[in-house]
């Protein structure tokens, strides 16, 4: 089986400019969250959502968004893009968006912001 | 959220068992604990989670304090692929959010 996928694998992009990150989820999972992990640290919650429904927000500016779409998979969208948010950006799915769910991590985007 | 505190490093040799510690003296009495492992150029990777029994899986076990404020990941035969940042992760029970801290960075020699 397919576990998470994410595209693309790398992206540049410059100051002030939007990106769009992709994930699917492994299949029959239903909830999507995104983390953005800068080099040496662990990963930091962005967002979580269950059944396209926002189910959980993180610390970020509202330069950040996401959504979900009917068949689960998601995107995470950064506009005016700063030089600090040059990071790897994961994405996890789970089953469900209960607390006892394992969360199951795809090998991220590599985003670098110049 | 309650937080955990870890080693920075750790090292091991092959083939020999490793005890990766993690102090939660903060821990409410419904969170779990759970240990997720990164390897390089990849993302997490769940590894195992307990409340209050200790735990075993094919890949390690998880002993918790009496008193839940440890708890002490085991790997009983480390190898070259165990190389890798542990962390160690307090779950509340309201939503499924994981909250990473920097973890500890295990190494594996010859």
């Amino acid at each position: 089986d397919a576990g998470v996928t994410q595209s693309p694998t790398h992206l540049i992009k410059t100051r002030g400019q939007q990106v769009t990150l992709r994930c699917s989820p492994i299949s029959g999972h239903k909830s999507v969250s995104w983390y953005q992990q800068v080099l040496g640290q662990g990963p930091q919650f962005i967002f979580q959502y269950y059944e396209k429904e926002e189910r959980g927000r993180g610390n970020f500016p509202d330069r950040f968004s996401a959504r979900q779409f009917p068949n689960y998979s998601s995107e995470l969208n950064v506009n005016a893009l700063l030089l600090g948010d040059s990071a790897l950006y994961l994405c996890a799915s789970s089953l469900w968006a209960a607390s006892t769910d394992t969360q199951y991590f795809g090998p991220g985007t590599r985003l670098t912001v110049l | 959220d309650a937080k955990t505190t870890q080693p920075n490093s750790m090292e091991s040799n092959e083939e020999e068992p490793v005890h990766l510690p993690c102090n939660h003296s903060t821990i409410s009495g419904t969170d779990y604990i759970h240990w997720y492992r990164q390897l390089p150029s990849q993302g997490p990777e769940y590894v195992i989670h307990g409340l209050t029994s200790n735990v075993n899986n094919r890949m390690a076990s998880l002993a918790i304090a009496e008193d839940r404020k440890s708890s002490t990941l085991i790997l009983h035969r480390a190898t070259l692929r165990d190389a890798a940042v542990y962390y160690c992760i307090l779950k509340e029970t309201s939503g499924s959010r994981l909250t990473f801290g920097e973890g500890t960075q295990l190494t594996v020699n010859p």
